[in-house]
């Protein structure tokens, strides 16, 4: 099955610094990946669909210069979070779109923010 | 607007079976997709229903009737394994995935 991977699993760092998360599929090609974040008991927020070689579409309400989103190849894409804040501090997952209907999940990295 | 609705939980005996109800609205519909996910991970795929009727696989099941705006997922056999968030997800026309909250299942000896 279509694997995706994100790295890293877990961060902690401290209020002011930037984090960079990547996602990976790792036996397929993705042109669109998701970013997603999760609060705790709460559904999954879709922040931003990236689409290779192309800008990223933001969902409303996200700011786009705080949650940076990178799709340099068809098997990578990047989510960098800026000057990160407490408030910032969730489950973010990507998701690969693998068929037209079909999106793989990577595992998920939890950011702390000291 | 776009809406998935279930309940927030739920709690079964292990060895019985449960069904979890999903109701939606979404602009355009490509699909009704349930997950599960365990505490502290990313959810994992269990189905994908676009037409109507009922899907199964091994202990889960998987039924949706368009018409009613409306899936349910089945699981029988529980096993304590099974406690766990299960998510419905509609896929919208433009092929993206409005999420429910989640159903957080407790499996009981």
């Amino acid at each position: 099955g279509a694997v995706v991977s994100q790295h890293p699993s877990r961060v902690i760092c401290k209020s002011g610094t930037s984090v960079k998360i990547e996602c990976r599929s790792l036996d397929f090609q993705a042109t669109t990946m998701f970013w997603y974040r999760q609060f705790p008991k709460k559904s999954l927020m879709l922040m931003a669909t990236s689409n290779e070689g192309s800008k990223a579409t933001y969902e409303q309400g996200v700011e786009k210069d705080k949650f940076l989103i990178n799709h340099a190849s068809l098997t990578l894409s990047t989510l960098t979070v800026t000057s990160a804040h407490p408030e910032d501090s969730s489950f973010y997952i990507c998701s690969a779109g693998y068929r037209e209907y079909e999106q793989f999940f990577g595992p998920g990295t939890r950011l702390t923010v000291l | 607007g776009q809406n998935i609705d279930q309940p927030t939980e739920m709690t079964a005996t292990e060895g019985a079976i449960v069904q979890i109800n999903c109701t939606y609205q979404t602009s355009g519909f490509n699909g009704l997709f349930w997950y599960q996910q365990h505490a502290g991970e990313a959810p994992t795929f269990l189905s994908y229903n676009v037409l109507d009727g009922l899907e199964e696989k091994g202990r889960f099941s998987s039924f949706l009737s368009r018409s009613k705006g409306y899936s349910y997922l089945l699981l029988k056999e529980l096993q304590m394994k099974d406690s766990a968030s299960y998510l419905c997800a509609g896929m919208d026309s433009n092929y993206q995935l409005i999420w429910g909250a989640g159903t957080k299942l407790i499996i009981k000896p």
